[in-house]
Order: structure tokens, then sequence, then C-alpha cells
């Protein structure tokens, strides 16, 4: 399909190892957005991403979170030395995020990441 | 300090009558806002947008109304039908407020036979 995805669709990981996720954002948008949702939470912006600018990560909770986007299209999210807190639905979301124009992000199914 | 709120947890309709979601901000920067709806274990499925030089607008069964000087939107939805029956999220954003989607806390929409 044309829509934004994300593998895996489930991850179950231990505490204290790394985890990667990935994201193929809609050919051609610009921006990529990634943002979590966690039990019972609403949804937290993690990092935003444009085309060759530095990242946003003003939204990323600590160091142990990282995020790429190689070629200015998919991205990966990697969590270091994970936590149970970090039990939570990544969602990614893309945009075509036209210059000087606020943009509708368009979100993938998300990956459900559980820590034991 | 949540910027966009949303404060029915949970509303329950009749089919075939109106449902009215609510939000509300408090960040001026906000000029674009957006309203997702989000079934469980799906991703976000955008709805309706209204930018904030205007103060409604219509698809379908769906209308935004935005009041600026309240800082406070509304989603109407009718007639309601059961498939609209999912967790609506209020969502807010600006060119000058980071670019990043600001979330509500959702609302529970239920909608009876």
């Amino acid at each position: 399909g044309a829509g934004v995805s994300q593998s895996p669709s489930n991850k179950v990981t231990e505490k204290g190892k790394d985890v990667e996720l990935r994201c193929d954002p809609i050919s051609g948008h610009t921006a990529l957005y990634w943002y979590r949702q966690s039990l019972g939470q609403g949804l937290e912006f993690l990092i935003y991403f444009q085309g060759n600018s530095a990242p946003d990560k003003s939204g990323l909770p600590s160091d142990r979170f990282s995020a790429e986007r190689t070629g200015g299209s998919v991205s990966t999210l990697t969590i270091q030395r994970t936590q149970q807190e970090d039990s939570a639905v990544y969602l990614c979301a893309s945009s075509p995020r036209l210059s000087g124009v606020t943009d509708t992000q368009y979100f993938g199914p998300g990956t459900r990441l559980t820590v034991l | 300090d949540q910027q966009v709120k949303q404060n029915s947890p949970s509303l329950s309709v009749q089919e075939g009558r109106i449902s009215i979601l609510n939000c509300d901000y408090t960040n001026s920067m906000f000029d674009y806002f957006l309203w997702y709806k989000k079934y469980p274990a799906e991703g976000p499925t955008f709805l309706i947008s209204i930018s904030s030089i205007k103060d409604k607008n219509e698809d379908g069964r769906f209308t935004v109304f935005l009041n600026k000087s309240a800082k406070h939107l509304s989603l109407h939805i009718v007639p309601s039908q059961p498939g609209d029956s999912a967790v609506y999220f209020c969502a807010a954003t600006g060119y000058n407020a980071g670019n990043m989607l600001t979330f509500g806390g959702g609302t529970r929409l239920m909608v009876k036979p």
C-alpha cells in the first residue's frame, strides 16, 4: 500500500537489551515523526526529521533513545538498554511538509514494544 | 502542563444522533488543528483538520468548529453510526510551535445501535 509502514508490529524484549524499530514513510513525504503511546497515556512526541535539517530531538525521554533517517526516507528508532517503562506503542508519522505550511501527519500502524 | 485537553474521557451516543467531542488548548502558537480516530491495535487515522484562519470545516458527516478566542474546538458527527465507535484524539500544531503534534488525552466514543 501507499501508507506509512512500520516493523516489527510487535516486539518483546528483555530488560537491558537494545531494540530497533523501523519506519517507512509515505513516498515523497519529507517530514517524519516518531511518537509513543504508553498504557493509559496520550500520544507523546519523540523526534522529528525534516529533509536534510538537523532533527528535533526535544521529545526524546533519555539518551538511551536515538533515531536516524537514512537517505531522507526510512527511519530507525533505537532504544538502548531497554527498561520496563519503555513499554509502549511506538508510532511513526509522515507528512509532505510543504515549505511554510503546517500540514497533516499520516500515521503508521505502530510497533507494540513490551519490555519484560 | 497539558497544552491540549479533552476533558471527557468517554461519550455514549445513540445511533443517528449527534456526537460532539470537545477539545481545549492553551498554546496561542498553535495554528492548525486535527482530529484523529483510533481503533485498538491500529495507528491514528486522520479525520479532519482546520486552520486557524477558519472557524468551520466540514467533510461529510464530520464538522470541526474552532473558537480561537476561547481556544476551543469541537468535532461534530452527524448522524452517528456504530462504526464511529473509537477513541478520538484532538491534536494541535503550528509552524512556530515546533511542527510536532501535541495530542489531547482522547475521548472514547461509543455509538449504540
